[in-house]
C-alpha cells in the first residue's frame, strides 16, 4: 500500500516569511495529492490540491509542487501570517483507493 | 452551504459507558469516513461505507461498530469506551462518482474524553 512521509514535523518561521513543507510518496500510480490544514480543535479542512498531469498549482499565498520522478511533492507557503498558524497534513491516493495521509506538521509563525 | 455537521462537539463519557457520535452530510456524497485522531497525530481510518456498504479497517477495534441508516447520517457506536479512547473523532465525505481519490470533505470533530 501507499505510505506517505512529512517533514519536517514542526516548522517555526517569523511573519512574513516563506515557509515549506515537503512530502514524498511510495506507490508511484498515486494520481491525488491533497493538503489539509487543521486549526486547533477543528476538522482538516482541504487548502489547495494537486493531479500527477500537473507540476505545480498556485492559490494566493500557497503553491504546491509535485515531481513525480521523485516522488516528492511540496507545499509553500509565502509571506506568513499568525493565522497560518496550524498543523497541515499532506495525503496522497490513486485513483478508487482511499487517501493516505502524512504524519502532519504543526507550522508555528512568530509575529 | 453543504457541509459536514458532527455532534456533539464535545462529550465525556465514563470508562465502559457506551457512547455514540453522529454525523450527518448536506452534500449527498455517498462516501462516509469515521477517522480518530489523537493528539494532533494523523486521522487514523476506523472504517468507511460506500453507500450502505460497510468496510472496517483490519485493525479497528471491535469495539467501535458504525451504522449509516441513510445517505445523509452516519454514527459510531462505542460499545465500551476506554480510556485510550480518548481522541478526536472526525467524519468525512467524499463526492459521488469521483471514486475515493477525491475531495474530501471533514467535519468538525467531535473530542471524545473517556473518564
Amino acid at each position: 500500500g501507499e505510505n506517505v512521509e512529512q517533514h519536517p514535523s514542526t516548522l517555526s518561521v517569523q511573519e512574513g516569511d516563506s515557509a515549506v513543507i515537503k512530502c514524498t510518496y511510495s506507490d508511484s500510480a498515486s494520481n491525488y495529492f491533497p493538503w489539509y490544514k487543521q486549526e486547533l480543535g477543528k476538522g482538516p479542512q482541504l487548502i489547495i490540491d494537486i493531479r500527477s498531469n500537473v507540476g505545480e498549482k498556485k492559490d494566493q499565498r500557497i503553491a504546491v509542487t509535485l515531481n513525480k520522478t521523485a516522488k516528492h511533492f511540496s507545499l509553500h507557503i509565502t509571506e506568513t501570517q499568525p493565522e497560518d498558524s496550524a498543523v497541515y497534513f499532506c495525503a496522497a491516493s490513486r485513483a478508487g483507493n482511499m487517501l493516505t495521509f502524512g504524519g502532519g506538521t504543526r507550522l508555528m509563525v512568530k509575529p | 452551504d453543504a457541509m459536514v455537521i458532527q455532534n456533539p462537539r464535545y462529550q465525556v463519557t465514563q470508562f465502559g459507558k457506551p457512547v455514540t457520535l453522529s454525523c450527518s452530510q448536506t452534500l449527498n456524497h455517498n462516501v462516509m469516513y469515521w477517522y480518530q485522531q489523537k493528539s494532533s497525530q494523523a486521522p487514523k481510518l476506523l472504517f468507511h461505507y460506500y453507500d450502505k456498504d460497510f468496510n472496517n479497517e483490519a485493525d479497528t477495534p471491535d469495539n467501535f461498530q458504525s451504522r449509516r441508516p441513510n445517505t445523509s447520517f452516519c454514527f459510531l457506536d462505542i460499545r465500551s469506551p476506554g480510556l485510550g479512547d480518548t481522541a478526536m473523532y472526525l467524519c468525512a465525505t467524499s463526492r459521488p462518482g469521483q471514486g475515493f481519490s477525491d475531495g474530501y470533505t471533514f467535519g468538525s470533530g467531535t473530542r471524545l474524553t473517556v473518564v
